[in-house]
């Protein structure tokens, strides 16, 4: 059981956009916007996209964005492109004793 | 170029050890936190263990504490995962990554395979 809790898949079409949820409890959460993003695609090792709750790496798509609100944090991706299908995965640093924690995962399927 | 490559993996039988290896290359290794991450076949990712700079300061998730030893020799950029009492559960695919801003991991290897099985 992971301590964020994330939607098992979502799907969209391209040039839409969709949003992943990303919900814990406030102690999964520490206060100092420590939220970060993932993509995988299969076999590969996971992709920074979001840091500090909202900021993009660079050579990060802008079409990424992150944002959060009390004790959910989202990931949404506009303008989605097939390449983009692959899953993804939160993580936050905790004031829990687990010092770090991540999401169980979003598949994101490009229909 | 910025890399990460792990070695050490392998077939262990339970209650076995095995230490894990992450070469760092093309950063100043000894600036960063430095993090190991898991993902067990067809799982997701979970968080194992980090160092700071210094390894003045050691974190490890709660089923890891005991068994595991997470160090690092910064005069040979490299980051290590001494792994003891080895469990079928613990099968995964290591991965070593860099924290970066925000504690991010923004640099990861390819992974090392740990199978624990009898």
């Amino acid at each position: 059981q992971s301590a964020l809790t994330q939607p098992a898949s979502v799907s969209g079409s391209p040039g839409q956009s969709i949003t992943i949820s990303c919900t814990g409890t406030s102690s999964d959460f520490d206060g100092f916007d420590t939220v970060s993003w993932y993509q995988q695609h299969p076999g590969k090792a996971p992709k920074l996209m979001i840091h500090g709750v909202s900021e993009r790496p660079s050579g990060v798509s802008n079409r990424f964005s992150g944002s959060k609100s009390d004790n959910t944090a989202s990931l949404t991706i506009s303008g989605l492109q097939v390449e983009d299908e692959a899953d993804y995965y939160c993580s936050s640093h905790a004031r829990s004793a687990t010092f770090r924690v991540f999401g169980g995962g979003t598949k994101l399927t490009v229909l | 170029e910025v890399q990460l490559v792990e070695s050490g993996g392998g077939l262990v039988q339970p209650g076995g050890s095995l230490r894990l290896s992450c070469a760092a290359s093309g950063f100043s290794f000894r600036d960063y936190w430095m993090t190991w991450v898991r993902q067990a076949p067809g799982k997701g990712l979970e968080w194992v263990a980090n160092v700071n700079q210094d390894e003045g300061d050691k974190k490890y998730v709660e089923s890891v504490k005991g068994r595991f030893t997470i160090s690092r020799d910064n005069a040979k950029n490299s980051l290590y995962l001494q792994m003891t009492y080895l469990r079928a559960e613990d099968t995964a695919l290591y991965y070593c990554a860099r924290d970066g801003m925000s504690f991010a991991s923004d640099v990861w290897g390819q992974g090392t395979t740990v199978t624990v099985s009898s």
